[in-house]
């Protein structure tokens, strides 16, 4: 069974906050790490696929690292703003699929 | 705008009654997903389409079937829905079956569904 662990489960953060997530996964057979961002009722989004090891992304204030040697990936939030409230999850790729972590439940107040 | 599109956003039925979700998408994309996810846990796959050739996955209940008539729409049916399918229910498009390559997936809003 293909492990992909995120930490932590929920967070709270208050407007302008900095915050990071985890992402774990198996670091042998490593093909693509993807993360998305879902915001209550609406459709999950692609934030980042990411490839290689090293790799860091950045979109707006959100940017992510990959460490494919160790297994995890971060993924960064500067100065959080209420928009940025939703769960965050990462998928692990492998047999041309897509195994997902339980995601991370971010809630910004101002 | 090009997008994934499930309907109905919230679906009641009964125990044992037949139910069908639908989605459709203007993207164009080969590849159709169907995922199911139970309340705190991982979004996980049950089946997907890449053109007309049907994947299951191996732990996918038989209760759990899908048709893909054409390459806009895709439906999930559950034949005897129990207490235990109620789950979200989502599904998403790729263009190509490439996620080892890094193809994103585009994802419908879902479909909840109720088992009463």
């Amino acid at each position: 069974i293909l492990n992909v662990e995120q930490s932590p489960q929920s967070l709270h953060v208050q407007e302008g906050d900095s915050t990071n997530f985890t992402c774990s996964f198996p670091s042998s057979n490593f093909y693509a790490l993807h993360w998305y961002r879902w915001e209550t009722a609406k459709s999950p989004e692609a934030l980042f696929v990411m490839t290689l090891n090293g790799d860091e992304k950045k979109k707006g204030r959100i940017s992510a690292t990959l460490n494919t040697k160790e297994g995890y990936s971060y993924l960064y939030i500067k100065g959080s703003q209420p928009e940025d409230s939703a769960t965050y999850l990462c998928a692990f790729v492998t047999a041309s699929k897509l195994t997902f972590g339980t995601g991370t439940r971010l809630q910004v107040t101002l | 705008d090009a997008m994934v599109i499930q309907n109905p956003r919230y679906q009641v039925t009964q125990f044992g009654k037949p139910v069908t979700l639908s989605c459709s998408q203007t993207l164009n994309h080969n590849v159709m997903y169907w995922y199911q996810q139970k309340s705190s846990q991982a979004p996980k796959l049950l089946f997907h389409y890449y053109d007309k050739d049907f994947n299951n996955e191996a732990d996918t209940p038989d209760n759990f079937q899908s048709r893909r008539p054409n390459t806009s729409f895709c439906f999930l049916d559950i034949r005897s829905p129990g207490l235990g399918d109620a789950a979200m229910y989502l599904c998403a498009t790729s263009r190509d079956r490439g996620p080892a390559a890094g193809e994103t997936q585009y994802f419908g809003p879902g479909t909840r569904l109720l088992v009463l």
